[in-house]
């Protein structure tokens, strides 16, 4: 199975400063088809996973643009342009070119 | 919109059975494949299994291998989860997640198993 790693675990960020979560696939994401399937989730405190971003770089309806999505091959990264408060939560990257398709481990952003 | 209402958890005790069922609107769920993916107290996301639209190709993972059925009605855009010999790490959250072409686009609010004797 492809394994998703995450760093960091943890990222306490200051209101209004920008953060950045990484995610690291054990092989490439880029299917036969021509598409890097990375997605990342959104989990608030006590509620279930909302999908942020599709396709690497694709942001959801609804999500705001100081969110951003990056990367390619191996190495995909997840950017808030300036945190506010909702943004408090877990975030996790997931593949989803290689079945089973799999979970980073997640990253806890709280704010300082 | 799309609705995706997850029912048909519970306490059980260990090697006790449990049946979810997942009940979907606002799509056309005939086309559409669906996902079983659980989160254990204070842990990160983990697929479960998964169903092709037509309900062929059912897959797990390999921790519900052998345990566990998944199986849908088109007819009342229902996707379901059996699971049998039920063990202490089976404690979680399952969610009923639709596909959304490598993603899992929208998730519904999730339903609670504890496994307990």
């Amino acid at each position: 199975d492809v394994v998703m790693t995450q760093s960091p675990l943890s990222l306490p960020v200051t209101l209004g400063q920008p953060a950045s979560i990484s995610c690291r696939s054990s092989q490439s994401l880029v299917h036969s088809d021509g598409n890097t399937y990375l997605n990342w989730f959104q989990q608030r405190p006590g509620q279930s996973p909302r999908r942020l971003i599709y396709k690497v770089s694709q942001r959801d309806s609804g999500v705001p643009d100081r969110f951003s999505g990056s990367g390619s091959g191996t190495d995909f990264t997840l950017k808030i342009s300036r945190v506010e408060a909702e943004d408090v939560g877990v975030y996790y990257c997931m593949q989803g070119t290689h079945w089973p398709w799999t979970f980073g481990q997640g990253t806890k952003v709280e704010i300082k | 919109q799309v609705q995706l209402v997850e029912s048909g958890g519970g306490v059980v005790q260990p090697g006790g059975s449990l049946r979810l069922s997942c009940a979907a609107s606002g799509f056309t769920f005939r086309d559409t494949g669906m996902y079983w993916v659980r989160q254990a107290p204070g842990k990160g996301l983990e697929w479960v299994a998964s169903i092709w639209y037509d309900g062929s190709h059912p897959s797990y993972a390999d921790s519900m291998k052998g345990r566990s059925t998944i199986s849908r009605d088109n007819s009342k855009n229902m996707v379901y989860l059996q699971m049998d010999s039920l063990i202490f790490e089976d404690t979680a959250v399952y969610y009923c997640a639709k596909d959304g072409w490598g993603s899992l686009d929208y998730w519904g609010q999730g339903t609670l198993v504890t496994v307990s004797s």
